[in-house]
């Protein structure tokens, strides 16, 4: 069974600019999460999705954040435009409802 | 505020011996928990969980420790192999079907070193 995918796996811009990153989760699991990880820390939720419909995205910064689910199943994040302080890893998750997350490989951003 | 909390960052063990990772939270509506492991450059992998309803789960090398009135849980690894060199993630997900519930918050992690 595939796991969580996740591209890209690393990216580099500059301040200012846009940035997206995409996520395929595990076949059939219809609960989808954003999370961001600082260096030293634990995941921190930014958005969970259960199927197209995002339940929890108070911790999303929506000024400049911003996240889709078309169809319940890959999804993609946006931040325009990206700050030094948003570098950091950014890792999906999938679930059954309530089951156990599992969670891809994440995307490093790296914002000069 | 830190709801979970791992106060140690790192942990040295030689291999064959025990490894105790530890965390302590503060939210008494927590009622289910989960250890990830983390290797370099990977996504957090699931590991071991423990309901409230209980304070042991086993499998294999790894056994969970809950101490309810404690608020407080720990990792057991016997016998620890060098691929057990990871960090190690505290989770935990208060009661609930619906909204924020459903939430994990992650303590900071424990990076362990297993010492050939």
């Amino acid at each position: 069974e595939a796991g969580v995918v996740q591209s890209p796996r690393y990216k580099i811009i500059e301040k200012k600019q846009p940035v997206a990153f995409w996520c395929n989760p595990i076949s059939g699991h219809n609960t989808l999460y954003w999370y961001l990880q600082n260096l030293g820390q634990g995941p921190e939720l930014l958005i969970r999705y259960e199927n197209e419909e995002a339940v929890d995205d108070s911790q999303l910064p929506k000024d400049r954040f911003s996240a889709e689910r078309l169809k319940g199943v890959d999804s993609t994040l946006k931040i325009q435009p990206a700050e030094l302080g948003d570098s950091a890893v950014y890792l999906c998750a999938s679930s059954l409802s309530t089951d156990t997350q599992y969670f891809g490989p994440g995307t490093r951003l790296t914002v000069l | 505020d830190q709801q979970v909390k791992q106060n140690s960052p790192s942990l040295s063990v030689q291999e064959g011996r025990i490894s105790i990772l530890n965390c302590d939270y503060t939210n008494s509506m927590f009622d289910y928990f989960l250890w990830y492991k983390k290797y370099p450059a990977e996504g957090p992998t699931f590991l071991i969980s423990i309901s409230s309803i209980k304070d042991k789960n086993e499998d294999g090398r790894f056994t969970v420790f809950l101490n309810k009135s404690a608020k407080h849980l720990s990792l057991h690894i016997v016998p620890s192999q060098p691929g057990d060199s990871a960090v190690y993630f505290c989770a935990a997900r208060a009661r609930g079907y619906s909204g924020s519930a459903r939430q994990l918050t992650f303590g900071s992690g424990t990076q362990l070193t297993v010492l050939p």
